[in-house]
């Protein structure tokens, strides 16, 4: 089994200033995958960024990267140039990679950590 | 594209009640949905692995008989809450994965929060 560690409740930052949301893991696996999701006050989830844990380079989606290190098994997030809209629940997630044909797994999530952007 | 419809939004119902919640991809085949319970202030945790045609896998600790999951289509999974009690008011989220393929990220729905009185 796997887990995922989110060890900031809450956190609070300046409009436009550099925010890194801390994640870590535990598993067996060595074939995985890594996800960022944010969920608003509206509680859609929604995916942030993805990352496989085949792949050194670190993934990047316009203001938001992370910062993969799979031999520590951390996974932070850092969204640049906070925006008011960034404002929400960021849950880390682990997903085992299944082989092609052999179907989808599960997501793990964290505990998430508020993400307050302060005017 | 890639869109999960689930209905209803919200449920507000007396205990000893059954209750249905309908999750649909509606422009995508989904081979495996996800059912996912999130308590208030909570973390969203798996309940259940729906795949189409086959019996749905439960995760430890939830009881099979309570949630019942059925999956008759490749765009159509429900999630009933038997019989349900106070205990069972929660926030329900499903998801799906083009293709059932773990290559493919989950696509979740808008939720169903269920209140039981």
């Amino acid at each position: 089994a796997q887990t995922v560690t989110q060890s900031q409740p809450e956190m609070s930052v300046q409009e436009a200033e550099t925010v890194t949301l801390s994640c870590t893991y535990d598993t067996s696996e060595n074939n995985y995958y890594l996800f960022w999701y944010k969920q608003p006050p509206s509680r859609q989830m929604i995916l942030v960024i993805r990352q496989e844990a085949y792949k050194q380079q670190n993934a990047t989606e316009n203001r938001f990267s992370v910062n993969f290190q799979k031999a520590a098994k951390s996974f932070s997030l850092k969204i640049s140039d906070s925006q008011l809209g960034d404002t929400a629940m960021y849950f880390c997630a682990f997903m085992k990679a299944m082989y092609s044909g052999g179907g989808a797994d599960g997501l793990t999530f964290g505990k998430g950590t508020h993400l307050i952007i302060q005017p | 594209g890639a869109v999960v419809s689930q209905h209803p939004s919200r449920v507000i119902c007396k205990s000893g009640t059954s209750v249905k919640i309908e999750c649909r991809s509606l422009d995508f085949q989904a081979t495996t949905m996800f059912w996912y319970r999130q308590f208030p202030k909570q973390s969203l945790m798996l309940m259940a692995t729906s795949n189409e045609g086959s019996k749905a896998t439960y995760e430890q600790g939830v009881e099979k008989d309570k949630f019942l999951i059925n999956h008759a289509s490749l765009t159509l999974s429900t999630l009933t809450v038997t019989s349900a009690h106070p205990e069972d008011s929660s926030f329900y989220i499903c998801s799906a994965s083009l293709g059932g393929y773990s290559n493919q990220p989950q696509h979740f729905g808008d939720g169903t929060r269920l209140s039981i009185l």
